[in-house]
C-alpha cells in the first residue's frame, strides 16, 4: 500500500493567501485525522472523520480554518487567510477503525507563512 | 483527562548501546501506540500495544498496563534510529483522540 499521500510537502506563502493541503488516506480506512505540530504546542488533533462525516472539529483554531471530505479517498485542510502563526507541520493520519486501531500519518505537509 | 509522561526527555548514546525508554499514564487505557518522528519530521507507527510485548527485529515493546507503564526497547542502536519517540493513548474517556507523551530525543552517535 502506498500509504498515506499528503501534498504538498512543502509550501511557502504570504501572510493573507489561501492555503489548501491535500490528503489520501490508505484505501479501506475509514477514519481520517488533521493534526498540526509546531514546537511549542506539540501535536494537535484539529479535526476527525468517520466515514467521510466530520466528527469532532473543536481542535480546529478558528474559523480561518476549515476541512472537508468529499469522499472516502480524499480530504482537504484549508486555511483563508493564512497568517505566520499558521506556520507549522500539519500531518493526515487514517485508521481501519475510529478507535483501538493503529493510526497511519502521512509525510507531512510544512507550512510557512511570511 | 489522562497524563502520559515519557522519560527520559533525552537520551545520547553511542552507536551499537542498548536503550529502554518509559511511558507512564495516569488512568486506564484501551489503546497505546509507539511512533519514532526521524530527523525529517516522518511519524512512523512502531507498535500498536495496549498490553502484552511485542518485537520487531531490534526493537520491542512491553506494556503493563495494571501498572499503567510501557517500555519501548531499542537494541544495538544504529544511527538511524535518532529522532523523537513518541507514546500515545486512547482512554476511554476521550474516545478516539489519542493524547500524547511529550517524547524523548534519542541521538545515536557513531
Amino acid at each position: 500500500d502506498a500509504g498515506v499521500i499528503q501534498s504538498p510537502r512543502h509550501e511557502v506563502t504570504e501572510m493573507g493567501q489561501e492555503v489548501t493541503l491535500r490528503c489520501k488516506p490508505i484505501s479501506g480506512h475509514n477514519s481520517l485525522f488533521w493534526y498540526r505540530q509546531t514546537m511549542m504546542r506539540g501535536l494537535e488533533l484539529l479535526i476527525y472523520f468517520n466515514n467521510n462525516v466530520p466528527i469532532d472539529d473543536s481542535g480546529m483554531p478558528e474559523d480561518r480554518f476549515s476541512a472537508k471530505m468529499p469522499n472516502a479517498s480524499f480530504s482537504t485542510l484549508k486555511i483563508q487567510p493564512s497568517e505566520p502563526r499558521d506556520s507549522a507541520v500539519y500531518f493526515c493520519a487514517s485508521s481501519l477503525v475510529f478507535s483501538g486501531n493503529t493510526i497511519y500519518f502521512g509525510e507531512g505537509s510544512w507550512l510557512t507563512v511570511v | 483527562g489522562i497524563q502520559v509522561e515519557q522519560s527520559p526527555p533525552d537520551l545520547i548514546l553511542q552507536e551499537g548501546a542498548n536503550s529502554t525508554l518509559r511511558c507512564n499514564f495516569s488512568d486506564s487505557v484501551n489503546n497505546l501506540q509507539w511512533f519514532h518522528q526521524n530527523p525529517w519530521g516522518q511519524l512512523i507507527n512502531l507498535f500498536y500495544i495496549p498490553s502484552g510485548t511485542k518485537q520487531n527485529g531490534r526493537l520491542s515493546a512491553t506494556t503493563v498496563a495494571t501498572e499503567r507503564y510501557s517500555l519501548l526497547y531499542i537494541s544495538s542502536s544504529q544511527t538511524t534510529d535518532s529522532g523523537v519517540y513518541f507514546c500515545a493513548v486512547e482512554s476511554p474517556d476521550s474516545n478516539y483522540q489519542l493524547i500524547w507523551g511529550a517524547g524523548t530525543k534519542l541521538i545515536i552517535k557513531p
